[in-house]
């Protein structure tokens, strides 16, 4: 059984760094794009990156310039990274794996933005 | 964003249809639709991907279908578990995702 779960740091502080991890179990790392997803307080859906097991990569043209998607192997982890961070990055965010469409996703990880 | 209408709804047993509209750069030029259900708190669900097809485990009653650049969700026989935001997706041609702005599906 394929299990995403996310972690990271509840509360960030504006113009600082959001560092989010996904652990993935229970299915080959390799041979999918793993993507994140976030969904802001009472919004829609906005895809953010994804990567393949190998290191490549794709983003969302709005947030390109502040995101970094990478992935370990190793310990079947993907992380995020979204530099300078304003109240606008307040949301769930969610680890999906994209195979016939986003069909597994972990159970989100809400972050907050504020001082 | 593909366009969704905010809210749709229906009285238990009846059908309905969410459009999801785009442009010839996602929706109209790709078969890789896909819709995902979601209820209060929950993660979403995939139900439909390639515009046509159902995961193991989704009722029947869910269909999807794509006429130029909108896509369609119907949910025919609608029950009160219905009752949730399905949003719809779309892979593009810069080799990222869009979602819509999401549906909110009232069982009256």
């Amino acid at each position: 059984q394929v299990q995403l779960h996310e972690s990271g740091p509840g509360l960030v502080k504006p113009s600082e760094t959001l560092s989010l991890t996904c652990a993935v179990s229970g299915v080959s790392f390799s041979t999918y794009y793993w993507s994140w997803i976030r969904q802001s307080p009472g919004k829609g859906l906005e895809w953010i990156a994804h990567i393949y097991y190998s290191g490549s990569t794709d983003y969302n043209p709005s947030l390109k310039s502040r995101v970094t998607i990478s992935v370990d192997t190793s310990k079947n982890h993907i992380s995020l990274a979204i530099r300078s961070v304003t109240a606008a990055d307040t949301a769930v965010y969610y680890c999906t794996r994209l195979a016939d469409g986003f069909d597994v996703w972990g159970q989100g990880a809400m972050v907050t933005v504020s001082s | 964003a593909l366009t969704q209408p905010a809210s749709v709804s229906g009285s238990p047993g009846q059908s309905i249809t969410i459009s999801c509209t785009g442009t010839s750069t996602d929706v109209g030029g790709y078969n890789y639709v896909s819709w995902y259900q979601q209820h209060p708190g929950k993660a979403p669900k995939l139900i439909i991907y390639d515009v046509i097809n159902r995961p193991s485990g989704v009722s029947h009653r869910f269909s999807g279908s794509k006429s130029g650049n909108t896509a369609s969700l119907t949910i025919s026989g609608l029950q009160a578990d219905d009752e949730a935001d399905y949003h719809c997706s779309s892979y593009t041609s810069i080799s990222t995702h869009v979602f819509g702005g999401g549906t909110k599906v009232t069982v009256l």
